[in-house]
């Protein structure tokens, strides 16, 4: 059971804009900011969005972040079959002296 | 440019010590601005995230409550590296294992070691 909740699938076709959530709670989203994660099946998780809404450089602007209170969204627009892949949200948790949790993942389909 | 380079063996006994090793190249394991992770990922999916090392004028390890009482991660200045072990493992603690680097972002990972527990 992660402590960040998302959807566990998602899709859209080539071009949509698709939007997958990540709910937690004050004392994680709440509090601090939010990374987002890709992963390509085989291969570690990459960096795709942090501090809730920043890209790293390489990383196309079709891809943004975005927070508000306890929950915050990962935007794709302009959908591309490269982007068929599983999606992690992250955040700092403030309790228990401190650690990283992560949402369940979410699958997208690109159909 | 940061990258992380794991070693470490993929098959281990019940009841064992499972122990890896993370090699960093591009930063230093005493950076004062960075955080040294280790994060695994169990066969469903789900991510969780083990503890870390750091340096801030002292050595610093904060670790996960669910593993507290079996982990110990330590870095290694004469090699840049930092490791993992965990103590009495059990086939629950199979999973893929990820160092990364912190402490904003996890902007960093290494390429992942699956580690199976299993007599």
């Amino acid at each position: 059971q992660s402590v960040l909740t998302q959807p566990p699938s998602a899709s859209g076709t080539p071009g949509q804009r698709v939007t997958i959530s990540c709910s937690g709670s004050s004392s994680n989203i709440g509090r601090n900011t939010v990374n987002w994660h890709m992963q390509l099946p085989g291969t570690a998780p990459k960096i795709l969005i942090y501090s809730t809404d920043q890209r790293p450089s390489g990383v196309p602007d079709r891809f943004s972040g975005s927070k508000s209170g306890t929950s915050a969204s990962l935007a794709i627009s302009g959908l591309q079959s490269e982007d068929e892949a599983d999606y992690y949200c992250a955040a700092w948790e403030d309790s228990l002296n401190g650690h990283w949790v992560f949402g369940g993942g979410t699958k997208l389909t690109v159909l | 440019q940061v990258q992380l380079q794991q070693s470490g063996p993929g098959l281990v006994k019940p009841s064992q010590t499972l122990s890896l090793t993370c090699a960093i190249s591009g930063d230093s394991v005493s950076s004062n601005g960075a955080t040294w992770n280790w994060i695994r990922q169990s066969p469903s999916g789900g991510l969780e995230w083990l503890g870390r090392t750091y340096y801030r004028s002292k050595w610093y390890r904060h670790y996960a409550v669910s593993v507290k009482s079996r982990i110990t991660i330590n870095p290694d200045t004469s090699k840049n590296q930092f490791s993992l072990q965990l103590n009495s493992v059990t086939p629950e603690d199979t999973a893929v294992y990820y160092c990364a680097r912190g402490p904003g972002s996890l902007g960093y990972w290494g390429q992942g070691t699956l580690v199976t527990v299993s007599s």
